[in-house]
């Protein structure tokens, strides 16, 4: 059954910390990963979109890893803001069709307290 | 950030009211989908569109239609009203975008839509 399971399922740091969040999937075959920024009442961002053949991609204080073997996928944010606080979602697409049929993870719950 | 507007953003109706929420972007994509999405869960599809006249139902069942008369335009309609609707539905969009070794469908979503039944 492809699925992507997120942990942790909430985090709560201080501003100016780093964290990192972890994404692990069984989604077969393998298209691209994807992290988005969901902030509370609003739709998901698109931070960044990795294929099996990128192995990190930065948007600024945003670092997505993937590794294709182990199906493991992380997002490290560096020196967090009060703005970070947000749900951050994991999404796998496959190769099915056109469509890119997408999984969702359930998301992070990051909170960042000043 | 993209051009994808949803109205009302919030909405509290009572059981059995006939309701469309109404979702239209600027972008000319042809793909549109509504997900629904309960508080902690993940995204699930419940309808999608590829172009005027073509809907599609998604992965999980819904008592909702859609329709697409205008490329620009993909409202949802619950034609009853429920308690068990209540949930926040989004509306995409999608663009191809150049990755490494291709291209993908970047997906756009909109602010959502907060609906309450009660």
């Amino acid at each position: 059954k492809n699925q992507v399971e997120q942990s942790p399922q909430s985090l709560i740091i201080l501003e100016g910390k780093n964290c990192t969040l972890q994404c692990n999937y069984t989604v077969s075959p393998f298209s691209n990963l994807r992290w988005y920024k969901q902030d509370t009442g609003r739709g998901p961002v698109s931070l960044t979109i990795m294929t099996f053949s990128e192995n990190t991609k930065s948007n600024g204080r945003y670092t997505a890893t993937l590794d294709a073997d182990t199906k493991q996928s992380s997002l490290h944010i560096t020196a967090s803001q009060l703005s970070d606080s947000a749900s951050y979602i994991c999404v796998v697409s496959d190769r099915g069709s056109t469509l890119g049929r997408l999984y969702f993870g359930r998301g992070t719950q990051l909170t960042v307290w000043p | 950030e993209a051009d994808i507007y949803q109205t009302p953003r919030y909405l509290v109706i009572g059981t059995g009211k006939k309701i469309t929420l109404e979702c239209s972007q600027t972008m000319g994509h042809d793909k549109m989908y509504w997900y629904q999405q309960d508080p902690g869960m993940e995204l699930h599809l419940i309808h999608y569109s590829y172009g005027v006249n073509s809907t599609e139902k998604g992965d999980l069942s819904s008592e909702s239609t859609v329709s697409r008369i205008r490329t620009e335009h993909f409202p949802l309609t619950l034609e009853s009203a429920r308690p068990s609707h209540t949930s926040q539905y989004l509306c995409a969009s999608t663009a191809a975008t150049l990755i490494a070794g291709g291209a993908t469908y970047e997906q756009y979503f909109g602010p959502g839509t907060r609906l309450t039944v009660t």
